[in-house]
């Protein structure tokens, strides 16, 4: 069984500075894929980064990285030089790798509110 | 390079109607995945499918909820007799046969259907 813990229900950050999104996990598999998904007001889920288990390095992607600490469970999400355009909600999510692809796990998700 | 498509994108059904749901996955995709986000939650898994085949139905409801995904067309997601309950976005995923991909990003959304039960 796979657990995503988003503890942060909401978040506020000044426009232009960074923000971190918490995510702790739980799963047995050796295995897995973590993931943020981004939701706008207008519903869609955008994908934006992954992390691999077994990848050294954290992920990053332009303003996002991922805070990857696998002791710990967590893989937080960064977004730096907040933009008013970031505002929405943020999604962790997992899946085992040996299972198939596509099966995720989802936290409740984090409000991100980005203020002028 | 059209990604997965949904239709409806909002639907509006009367307690006792039946709604139908359509996903068509990326083209090359062969494995459809149904997931229902209800309101200020998180996407929950419903069931996940192959061409003609339902591999695992485990998120989805015993009763009243069906769903395929035939040789020719899209991905159906099917629910009948409908409740207020049902009032949810489902959203639609799909991905490669993994024989193919590994890539991370390889389960990509549709823009959700917005099911309300009036």
């Amino acid at each position: 069984a796979q657990k995503i813990t988003q503890t942060q229900p909401g978040m506020f950050v000044q426009e232009k500075e960074a923000v971190t999104l918490d995510c702790t996990y739980d799963t047995s598999d050796q295995s897995y894929g973590l993931f943020w998904y981004k939701q706008p007001s207008s519903g869609e889920m955008i994908f934006l980064i992954y992390q691999g288990s077994y990848d050294e390095q954290n992920a990053t992607e332009g303003r996002y990285s991922l805070n990857f600490q696998k002791a710990r469970k967590s893989a937080n999400l960064v977004i730096s030089a907040s933009q008013l355009g970031d505002s929405a909600m943020y999604f962790c999510a997992m899946r085992g790798l040996n299972t198939n692809a596509g099966k995720s796990t989802f936290g409740d998700g984090t409000t991100l509110t980005v203020k002028p | 390079n059209a990604g997965v498509m949904q239709n409806p994108r909002h639907l509006v059904r009367r307690r006792g109607q039946e709604a139908r749901l359509r996903c068509s996955p990326m083209k090359g995709h062969s494995h459809v995945y149904w997931y229902r986000q209800l309101p200020e939650e998180g996407l929950k898994f419903m069931v996940y499918l192959q061409k003609e085949n339902i591999i695992d139905e485990s998120g989805m409801p015993k009763e009243r909820f069906s769903a395929e995904f035939p040789k020719e067309g899209p991905s159906i997601l099917r629910i009948q007799q409908v409740v207020r309950g049902d009032s949810a976005a489902y959203f639609c995923a799909s991905s490669p046969d993994r024989r193919q991909s590994q890539s991370p990003g390889s389960a990509f959304f549709g823009q959700g259907t917005r099911l309300t039960v009036v």
